[in-house]
């Protein structure tokens, strides 16, 4: 039972478009959503989160869109570069200390020029 | 931030040997830690959860006794992999957590690379 899912599989957009991935969870005690980046060979970084009673957060080029009622959340990457060319991973927490993070099956993002 | 440090970045080992990971937390004391494993193009499996000084809490499907995990202290927690075999070969990442931080600091490690020949 997937708890967090994850669309789409892969993106490929161009330089200077807008990246969109989209996560759903059917899980309402999760309390904490966020959105991790990775690159090959490393461990994933925090990128940016969210909690429930907000609805959107931005931090420079990214957003968070949270959606309660639908149980849904979406990353935007403005402006997208090469750069931001990773695997993308929407998580989600329940606020007991000693859980772990849910993730979802993950996004490649491919920003071509 | 918060960091943990994970060592090593890679290790080859020849099947049947031990290789022993270490993640530690530089900046906070970690009471919980978590241990995934991750093919190619995959997410990340949660292999263990494990809280400083008690027995690591095992996923189903992972063996308790080919993956070692200790958890002594608040800054340190390893993970042996005994008597190693090549369909272990796999990328290791902890994840450490620390209510310390506000109840949300889940921090990674940069990962550990295993092949086993």
């Amino acid at each position: 039972q997937q708890q967090v899912k994850q669309s789409p599989q892969s993106l490929i957009v161009q330089k200077g478009g807008i990246s969109i991935i989209n996560c759903a969870y059917e899980n309402t005690a999760f309390d904490y959503f966020p959105w991790y980046q990775q690159f090959p060979g490393k461990g994933p970084a925090l990128l940016i989160a969210i909690r429930p009673d907000v609805s959107e957060k931005k931090e420079g080029r990214f957003t968070i869109s949270f959606n309660k009622s639908a149980k849904q959340f979406s990353l935007h990457i403005m402006d997208s570069q090469p750069g931001d060319s990773a695997t993308y991973f929407c998580a989600a927490s329940f606020p007991s200390g000693n859980t772990p993070l849910v993730f979802g099956k993950g996004t490649r993002l491919s920003v071509i020029a | 931030g918060a960091v943990v440090s994970q060592h090593p970045s890679w290790v080859i080992c020849k099947s049947g040997t031990s290789v022993k990971i270490e993640c530690r937390s530089l900046d906070f004391q970690a009471t919980t830690m978590f241990w995934y494993r991750q093919f190619p193009k995959q997410s990340l499996m949660l292999m263990a959860t494990s809280n400083e000084g008690s027995k690591a809490t095992y996923e189903q499907g992972v063996e308790k006794d080919k993956f070692l995990i200790n958890h002594a202290s608040l800054t340190l927690s390893t993970l042996t992999v005994t008597s190693a075999h090549p369909e272990d070969s796999s990328f290791y990442i902890c994840s450490a957590r620390s209510l310390d931080r506000g109840g949300y600091g889940y921090t990674f490690g940069s990962g550990t690379r295993l092949t086993v020949v």
